[in-house]
């Protein structure tokens, strides 16, 4: 069966600093993965979409990045987090983009 | 751009009540998805439906696409209190090549034993 790993599940980083989170999908081959934020009381933003190695579509314009250097690896990134990229961050992966997404459990982001 | 409208934002209901939770769109939806997320998790998937008019169940859960293709509701029957937790609605429309996904904010749901 396919399972997502995200890491950390918990993340404190000071201003200015930058930030590696890592998702990874096991059991599938070619998976589209995707990374969502999760504002406290808000709904769930796409921020980035990915349909192969190498392929990364953005959703909105922002201090974030992300790369997909494996078939089943997908890393979100900055190289200077600001207090507003605070938050919930979530994995997800679908088998196509016409299929349901599942997620993984997610990474809080807290920005001192 | 798309508008996605879930109702009602929080609820408590007493255990063993049923409840029911809507989302309305402003523009036609190909498929919709009902997720749960419990504090600290990821949500997680509970109804998938792809055609208009389609009544799926899940358990205690049941979920209806709309007949306009615009909205959708979820019933939970005799509640318990593992339901508690955040739902949310989610639609998928063709934009571009590409099938976007638009989320409710959820409904939060409390269950009073």
């Amino acid at each position: 069966s396919q399972t997502i790993h995200q890491w950390p599940a918990t993340l404190v980083q000071p201003v200015g600093s930058p930030l590696s989170l890592e998702c990874t999908v096991e059991g599938t081959s070619n998976p589209n993965l995707y990374w969502y934020r999760q504002a406290a009381g808000r709904g769930l933003q796409l921020l980035f979409y990915s349909v192969g190695i190498g392929q990364i579509s953005s959703e909105v314009p922002q201090n974030l990045s992300a790369s997909r250097p494996q078939d089943r690896q997908f890393i979100l990134s900055s190289k200077k987090l600001l207090l507003s990229d605070s938050g919930f961050y979530l994995c997800a992966w679908s088998v196509r983009l016409n299929q349901p997404q599942h997620f993984g459990d997610g990474t809080r982001l807290s920005i001192l | 751009g798309q508008q996605l409208n879930q109702s009602p934002q929080s609820m408590f209901i007493q255990e063993g009540e049923d409840v029911s939770m809507n989302c309305t769109s402003s523009s036609i939806f190909n498929t919709w998805l009902w997720y749960k997320q419990d504090p600290g998790e990821g949500p997680v998937l509970l109804i998938a439906l792809y055609k208009a008019g389609e009544l799926t169940s899940n358990g205690r859960l049941t979920a209806q696409f709309g007949i306009t293709r615009k909205d959708s509701f979820l019933n939970i029957s005799a509640s318990i209190p593992s339901d508690v937790g955040i739902y949310f609605c989610a639609g998928r429309e063709n934009s571009g090549g590409y099938q976007k996904v638009t989320f409710g904010i959820g409904t939060k749901l409390q269950v009073i034993p």
